[in-house]
């Protein structure tokens, strides 16, 4: 495959499940992002990994925990999420500074 | 902090017109800024970079200009078709804390009447 892609494309999950999202990038970049796209809002910078490490939290709430085991890999794990984080969470990746490359998204629904 | 807002929030013109989105920031010492576009629920296609030391980019129909002194760029579509229509985002860099970052604004939703 190639560019980013994302799994699974959508999911659903009450609120006391333990789920993961993952992304996956094949255009050598070094930086991969998390954002968060609800209804009617702009898209929200969630984390930023710069090699491997990272580099922003943008007061994400604790019950999402992303993990970047290397620079081609992320993921976001979802525990006790609320009804209000249901949204359309995407991943893109650059080289540092450079134009972004988005995934498809996974389309979250909490009941 | 950077804000991104655009205008209008929604458009909607007859297949061939041509047509100008607008976008706005506040921060305009961006060194570049992207466009995007995307369909209903899906993933954001990147349609154009524009460096700051460039004026204007081109590709196809799409051109995207790039003011920083006024803090405005412009997505100038031509001969639009059906097969336009979508959400197109503008998004402006915002380096926090030694990080890239992006501030997007809320898009504009553009239908093409066939």
């Amino acid at each position: 495959e190639t560019g980013v892609t994302q799994t699974p494309r959508h999911l659903v999950m009450g609120m006391t499940n333990k789920k993961s999202l993952k992304c996956e990038q094949h255009l050598g970049h070094n930086a991969m992002y998390w954002y968060k796209q609800s209804a009617k809002k702009p898209l929200e910078l969630m984390f930023v990994y710069n090699f491997k490490e990272q580099t922003e939290n943008n007061s994400v709430p604790s019950r999402f925990s992303p993990e970047c085991p290397n620079s081609s890999h992320l993921f976001l794990h979802l525990h006790t999420l609320q009804p209000e984080d249901s949204a359309l969470y995407l991943c893109a990746s650059s080289q540092t500074d450079r134009e972004q490359f988005f995934g498809p998204g996974t389309r979250l629904t909490v009941l | 902090k950077q804000e991104v807002t655009q205008i209008p929030a929604a458009l909607s013109v007859p297949e061939g017109e041509n047509l100008v989105l607008n976008c706005s920031f506040t921060d305009s010492a961006i060194y570049n800024l992207q466009w995007f576009r995307q369909d209903p629920g899906k993933g954001l296609t990147s349609l154009l970079l524009i460096q700051s030391s460039q004026r204007e980019q081109t590709s196809g129909r799409l051109n995207a200009s790039l003011d920083k002194s006024s803090g405005r760029s412009t997505l100038y579509i031509a001969a639009s078709q059906p097969g336009d229509s979508a959400t197109y985002l503008c998004a402006a860099p915002y380096s926090g804390a030694g990080s890239y970052q992006l501030t997007f604004g809320k898009g504009t939703k553009l239908s093409v009447i066939p």
